[in-house]
């Protein structure tokens, strides 16, 4: 079976720009969360979907927001880019969007603010 | 707030040499405690998950052990290929749905 799949892999965007970035889940996992990944650091929780409906949010502004469709793949739009904005942004699909169900990793999408 | 706190922050050994790695937790109440392993530029790889005090799983040359208040992951003989960084994530009772606290991780250099 695939994994959990992420695109872009890398992106380029100026400081005041807006990006989107795609994620699709594990076949069969309903479940879907947004990390941010700034070097030398581990994974910040942003989101987590489930059944298309917001179930969590972490610490982030208002200018991170998130959706997910009825696919289960999920969006992660962030407007008005920082230059700390730039991290590895990483998506986990679970079976179900209850703990402690192990979460599953996509390879990440670099995001570069200069 | 939960806490996770990972030590060493490096770790640098001989292959076949075994060492273990460090993961020290503070949450109101545990579900699930995660360990995952992270080359470089790419997405953590998930390993094991342990629920309780006294668990160990194993896989390989990995094993996972798991107390009421800290984690080791123990390394046997290491070989260069189980360089990587390490991640310890917890599960908070209170943390909704599921929800990881990572902590900043070990990076580990196995040479040859």
């Amino acid at each position: 079976d695939a994994g959990v799949t992420q695109s872009p892999t890398h992106l380029i965007k100026t400081r005041g720009q807006q990006v989107t970035l795609r994620c699709s889940p594990i076949s069969g996992h309903k479940s879907v969360s947004w990390y941010q990944q700034v070097l030398g650091q581990g994974p910040q929780f942003i989101f987590q979907y489930y059944e298309k409906e917001e179930r969590g949010r972490g610490n982030f502004p208002d200018r991170f927001s998130a959706r997910q469709f009825p696919n289960y793949s999920s969006e992660l739009n962030v407007n008005a880019l920082l230059l700390g904005d730039s991290a590895l942004y990483l998506c986990a699909s679970s079976r179900q969007g209850q703990a402690p169900y192990e979460q599953y990793f996509g390879p990440g999408t670099r995001l570069t603010v200069t | 707030e939960d806490q996770v706190t990972q030590s060493p922050e490096a770790l640098r050994l001989q292959e076949g040499e075994s060492s273990s790695l460090n993961c020290s937790y503070t949450v109101s109440g545990l579900r699930g405690l995660f360990w995952y392993r992270q080359d470089p530029g790419k997405g953590p790889e998930f390993l094991f998950t342990l629920y309780s005090a006294g668990e160990e799983k194993e896989k390989e040359r990995l094993k996972a052990t798991l107390t009421k208040k800290e984690s080791f992951l123990h390394i046997t003989a290491p070989k260069p290929e189980d360089s990587a960084t390490y991640l310890c994530a917890v599960q908070a009772v209170n943390s909704g749905y599921s929800t990881l606290t990572f902590g900043k991780g070990t990076m580990l250099l196995v040479s040859p």
